[in-house]
């Protein structure tokens, strides 16, 4: 167990709905990032916040964002979904401001299916 | 085409085999290298971490990065059941970029 919980485990919605996907990062960890896992395009980086604000983004659509809380805990907010948005979604989190030599941790993902 | 490729697989090995997985990257401003393991249903953890060239063993696994070839490997001796997993190459410069990952089934 990594130490990252995510909320909720699966997610099954329609076209053009909106969704949030929750995530706690580790006692202590003031990082937490975004990925999308699917089949095609494997483990896709999709933004970073340290301590609440945004640090870095990666292949993130403008349709979907992201925010930290003061408690540290993440949402990440899907909306105008479409069926490609179907994947996996992971939240990780590290210790300080992130950078190559961090260590990320990984939570369980919510898997989101969309029809 | 991406910055780091990967063979999916699958990969399969009788228990006891050596097991070698392989990525290679396009990037040359790349420092660190890691390797992930994901079973199924579960998020990648980190298994392995090297930076720059050379190798570096830990138990049954071996890291190793070629730089001048953009080529890392990661090598799994006495390979048991449970090593059953996707692997998953990564490297950064600041984001992690990963590989698709390899699948791999180590039979009893």
């Amino acid at each position: 167990d990594s130490g990252v919980t995510q909320t909720p485990k699966h997610l099954i919605t329609a076209t053009g709905q909106r969704v949030t996907l929750r995530c706690s990062p580790r006692s202590g960890d003031l990082s937490v990032y975004w990925y999308q896992q699917s089949l095609d395009q494997g483990l896709q980086f999709l933004i970073q916040y340290y301590n609440g604000e945004e640090r870095a983004k990666g292949n993130i659509l403008e349709r979907f964002s992201a925010q930290q809380f003061p408690d540290l805990h993440s949402e990440l907010n899907l909306s105008s979904l479409e069926l490609g948005d179907s994947a996996l979604y992971f939240c990780a989190s590290s210790a300080r401001a992130g950078g190559p030599s961090e260590t990320q941790y990984f939570g369980p993902g919510t898997r989101l299916l969309v029809l | 085409q991406k910055e780091v490729e990967q063979d999916p697989g699958p990969l399969s090995v009788p228990e006891g085999a050596i097991v070698s997985l392989n990525c290679t990257y396009s990037n040359s401003a790349f420092q660190y290298f890691m390797w992930y393991r994901q079973y199924s249903r579960k998020g990648p953890e980190l298994l392995m971490y090297t930076y720059s060239s050379g190798n570096k063993e830990d138990g049954r696994f071996t890291a190793q990065v070629d730089k001048s070839s953009k080529y890392i490997s990661l090598f799994i001796r006495d390979s048991q059941p449970s090593d059953s997993a996707t692997y998953l190459c990564a490297m950064t410069g600041y984001a992690l970029n990963f590989g698709k990952g390899t699948s791999l089934l180590v039979t009893p």
